[in-house]
């Protein structure tokens, strides 16, 4: 059983270019949550998907960021117009049920030059 | 938001010493889970213990929860140099908000 696979692992972009951040949850899961984390710190609460539907997204910014789990397919994390502040780690988790036991992906990380 | 608060933010032990790291919240609570990151890996999730435990084993692992005291806490025993890592706590709180992160302990474990 595979576990939550998250790709790119690294992502470098210019400032004001997208990028998008995938994330397939483990077999049965149909609870997604995207994290940010940056260096020396704790996650950060982004957004909180069940399959196509965004059930919390008070952690995600308003303007730039976008998150969604299509029926078919990874959740997708979305940044329009990067800035160098949006540099870090994003990590996804997936989980049976709400707010059980979460399974992690190994990030991707994000670099804005 | 409720986070959890680690105490100490960094821990440096000898090999087969006991690591003790502290977790303190703001609200009440529904369950309170620990977690473990290897440097520049995905987080690992170690154990879960309910509002209504008071404790709870997993191997080498203890975890005491006290909800009048809004605080826990994870023992590592008979540490190794394989436990050197991140720990953090993580709590949802009444209401089903997702799990919040505290800023986590590095546990260096040096053999």
């Amino acid at each position: 059983n595979a576990g939550v696979m998250q790709n790119p692992r690294h992502l470098v972009r210019r400032r004001g270019q997208e990028a998008r951040l995938r994330c397939s949850p483990m077999k049965g899961h149909s609870h997604v949550y995207w994290y940010r984390q940056l260096p020396e710190e704790g996650l950060k609460f982004m957004v909180y998907l069940q399959k196509e539907n965004i059930i919390d997204e008070s952690g995600m910014p308003k303007e730039r960021f976008s998150a969604e789990f299509p029926k078919e397919g990874p959740s997708i994390l979305r940044i329009q117009q990067v800035v160098r502040g949006d540099s870090a780690a994003y990590f996804c988790a997936s989980s049976p049920s709400r707010n059980g036991e979460l399974f992690f992906g190994e990030g991707s990380r994000l670099t804005v030059l | 938001s409720q986070q959890g608060e680690e105490d100490p933010q960094a821990l440096s032990i000898q090999e087969g010493e006991n690591a003790t790291m502290n977790c303190s919240y703001k609200t009440s609570i529904n369950n309170l889970q620990w977690y473990r990151q290897n440097s520049g890996r995905g987080l690992v999730h170690l154990i879960l213990i309910r509002s209504n435990e008071r404790e709870k084993h997993s191997g080498r692992l203890r975890v005491t929860l006290d909800t009048s005291k809004k605080s826990s806490s994870l023992l590592i025993t008979a540490s190794r140099a394989a436990d050197t890592a991140s720990y953090f706590c993580a709590t949802d709180s009444v209401g089903n908000t997702p799990l919040v992160f505290g800023k986590g302990t590095r546990l260096s474990v040096i053999a």
